[in-house]
């Protein structure tokens, strides 16, 4: 079992759709979560973070963490046709430089 | 301020061949990670270097390897390459010390052929 497990997609939706992404994990040392977005020939751009349990908005993106169930989400409202990308749930034992464990991304596509 | 740049953009290489990628991280940072990123596989990490030290790797045969110079840029090298190292290599630096969580910038990445 992979430590970070999340549904590749693809993923469609119209413009104005409220997307949810999802990811779970298994290691309860995980403490960091991050979100990250790729566009097609670019390297990942982080997104939003969270620390431990929790809600966390920016614009039209919620981050949302459940420790206790080990389930993490990415809510984006108002779907834009520029939201297209893959997005990568990321998370990390603990703060400072440490290395980043990734699940596989989810393809998104906001259809005008 | 630049980014974290990576070269070549491509890479074909044989069957046994070694290849090397390299990495210059944003000004200011010290940390160099190393991922693959294989389709289908999401980023999984290989190598981060910090102050010209291997910190730590990831579940990847010695045949992978690395360094980081004194300017903070970094090699990736991969030698007997297999079909299987064909993927998209991933450069990220961070600046230590900026709590509470040290952001991984990344490069646009070398796309490693081998056929």
């Amino acid at each position: 079992q992979k430590e970070v497990e999340q549904d590749p997609g693809p993923l469609s939706v119209p413009e104005g759709a409220i997307v949810s992404l999802n990811c779970t994990y298994s290691n309860s040392a995980f403490q960091y979560f991050m979100w990250y977005r790729q566009y097609s020939r670019k390297g990942p751009e982080l997104l939003m973070y969270t620390y431990s349990s929790g809600n966390k908005e920016d614009g039209r993106f919620t981050a949302q963490v459940d420790k206790s169930s080990k389930y993490i989400s990415l809510f984006i409202r108002d779907s834009q046709p520029s939201d297209s990308a893959t997005y990568l749930c990321a998370m990390s034992p603990q703060t400072g430089a440490n290395n980043l464990f990734f699940g596989t991304g989810t393809r998104l596509t906001v259809i005008p | 301020e630049a980014g974290v740049t990576q070269s070549p953009t491509h890479l074909i290489k044989t069957r046994g061949q070694q290849a090397t990628l390299r990495c210059s991280p944003i000004s200011g940072h010290t940390s160099v990670y190393w991922y693959q990123q294989a389709l289908g596989l999401g980023l999984q990490f290989l190598l981060w270097y910090d102050e010209g030290e291997e910190r730590n790797r990831g579940n990847f045969p010695p045949r992978f390897s690395g360094r980081q110079f004194p300017n903070y840029s970094s090699e990736l090298n991969v030698n007997a390459l297999e079909l299987e190292d064909s993927a998209l290599y991933l450069c990220a630096s961070t600046q230590r010390g900026v709590e509470p969580y040290n952001e991984q910038f990344f490069g646009p990445g070398t796309r490693l052929t081998v056929l």
